[in-house]
């Protein structure tokens, strides 16, 4: 079956440093590949997204490349900010699945001023 | 932007007893919705597919008669825990689909069972 496998937490980075989570996955097709970010008592919000191979996500400063010979997709930031402490979730939806969301065990990111 | 609702964000309920959380999509309609469980510091497990109109499809190992699902309407799915225990406390998590296959997640419903 399906199965997404991400970097242990927890992380901890100063602000301004480079911010990298490792997601790998399999699939049994051509999955599209999603990373969420989960604040504080918060429920999920699509963070970014790539549905091909080679394609390349990004929003708000993040992004992570759809790698199909490697079967990942990690998640980048340049320069993170306090403001972005928080839970990343990376996630496939396998066009096969009935648009069912498989996701990885999350990621917590806390960010030091 | 696609919203999805919560209702009620926070909950507290006796053992024993059945409370009911709603799930709204408030500009679009949904033809399907998911319910997911989340523990503390854990990831989203997958309860079941509601599909509007029809019955939900329960994952392996989510018993059905404890977790009631009704999709009444193209906006609106409830899950109710019928007589809650304190091992059913956890965050409950709604989404739901558009045309275009996207999921747009709820804030969740935090269920305390003393």
């Amino acid at each position: 079956g399906d199965s997404v496998t991400q970097m242990e937490g927890p992380v901890t980075l100063s602000e301004e440093a480079f911010l990298t989570i490792n997601c790998t996955y399999t699939a049994t097709g051509y999955p599209s590949l999603f990373w969420y970010v989960q604040y504080p008592g918060e429920g999920l919000q699509l963070l970014l997204k790539a549905t091909k191979a080679d394609d390349k996500g990004s929003n708000k400063g993040f992004e992570a490349t759809y790698r199909k010979e490697t079967t990942s997709f990690h998640l980048e930031k340049g320069s993170v900010q306090v403001s972005d402490s928080a839970v990343y979730f990376c996630a496939l939806s396998d066009p096969g699945s009935a648009r069912q969301l498989t996701f990885g065990s999350g990621t917590q990111l806390t960010v030091l001023p | 932007g696609a919203v999805v609702s919560q209702h009620p964000s926070r909950v507290i309920c006796k053992s024993g007893t059945s409370v009911k959380i709603e799930c709204r999509s408030l500009d679009f309609q949904a033809t399907t919705m998911f319910w997911y469980r989340q523990f503390p510091k854990q990831s989203l497990m997958l309860m079941a597919t509601s599909n509007e109109g029809s019955k939900a499809t329960y994952e392996q190992g989510v018993e059905k008669d404890k977790f009631l699902i009704n999709h009444a309407s193209l906006t609106l799915s409830t899950l109710t825990v019928t007589s809650a225990h304190p091992e059913d406390s956890s965050f409950y998590i709604c989404s739901a689909t558009t045309s275009t296959d996207e999921q747009y997640f709820g804030p969740g419903t935090r269920l305390t069972v003393t």
